[in-house]
């Protein structure tokens, strides 16, 4: 079965960091394009970060130089460091397996997501 | 930067209605559209791709159509287990989701 499994979340101080996790089973990590995205409170999805199958990385400007997204390709599992955490930041993380070309790159397959709060 | 926007917000139809959700870009995005069904408590899931293909194990009561700027999700027939939270998606440039349409029974 395709599926991906989120961890990692929790509370965590402004300033803080955290890691996300994203264990993938039935398809290979590496062999995929993987997304975070994110959705704060009341608030629309917002992706977050991009990493294609060959390794480039992209970032929607709010998280440049702060967070910093990665693969384990023998853990099969996604990754997403988050340093220096803000308010801003408080949202329900998903990963997502995005599609090539031939599905328009849109994401398939989504994890159930892990909850971020940054709070003092 | 490319600005999505959907309307209307929120819908209220009742079981059995034709329900249809208008998504617009703010430049020609071609095809590259995609729309998601959120219930709350669950993952997002793929409905549409490519502006009117259906994915796989999607009840043929979902349709989309349009390219360019202008989109359109239709429910045929709206049922109690659709109730939630619809997003476009353009792929065409950085993903960019839109504000979303909340779908519930009248």
């Amino acid at each position: 079965e395709v599926q991906l499994v989120e961890s990692g979340g929790g509370l965590v101080q402004p300033g803080g960091s955290l890691r996300l996790s994203c264990a993938a089973s039935g398809f290979s990590v590496s062999s995929n394009s993987m997304s975070w995205v994110r959705q704060a409170p009341g608030k629309g999805p917002e992706w977050v970060s991009l990493i294609y199958s060959g390794g480039a990385t992209y970032y929607t400007d709010s998280v440049k130089g702060r967070f910093t997204i990665s693969r384990h390709d023998s853990k099969n599992t996604l990754y997403l460091q988050m340093n220096s955490l803000r308010g801003e930041d408080t949202a329900v993380y998903y990963c997502a397996r995005v599609g090539d070309s031939s599905v328009s790159y849109a994401m398939d397959v989504w994890g159930q997501g892990t909850t971020v709060i940054v709070s003092s | 930067d490319i600005q999505m926007t959907q309307s209307p917000s929120p819908l209220s139809a009742s079981v059995g209605d034709r329900v249809t959700i208008t998504c617009r870009a703010s430049q020609s995005i071609s095809r590259y559209l995609n729309w998601y069904q959120h219930k709350i408590g669950k993952a997002p899931r793929l409905l549409i791709y490519a502006a009117s293909s259906l994915q796989s194990g999607v009840p043929s009561r979902f349709s989309g159509s349009g390219s360019g700027t202008n989109f359109t999700l239709t429910i045929s027939s709206l049922q109690p287990e659709d109730v939630a939270t619809y997003y476009c998606q353009q792929s065409y440039s950085t993903p960019l989701f839109g504000p979303g349409t909340k779908v519930d029974i009248k």
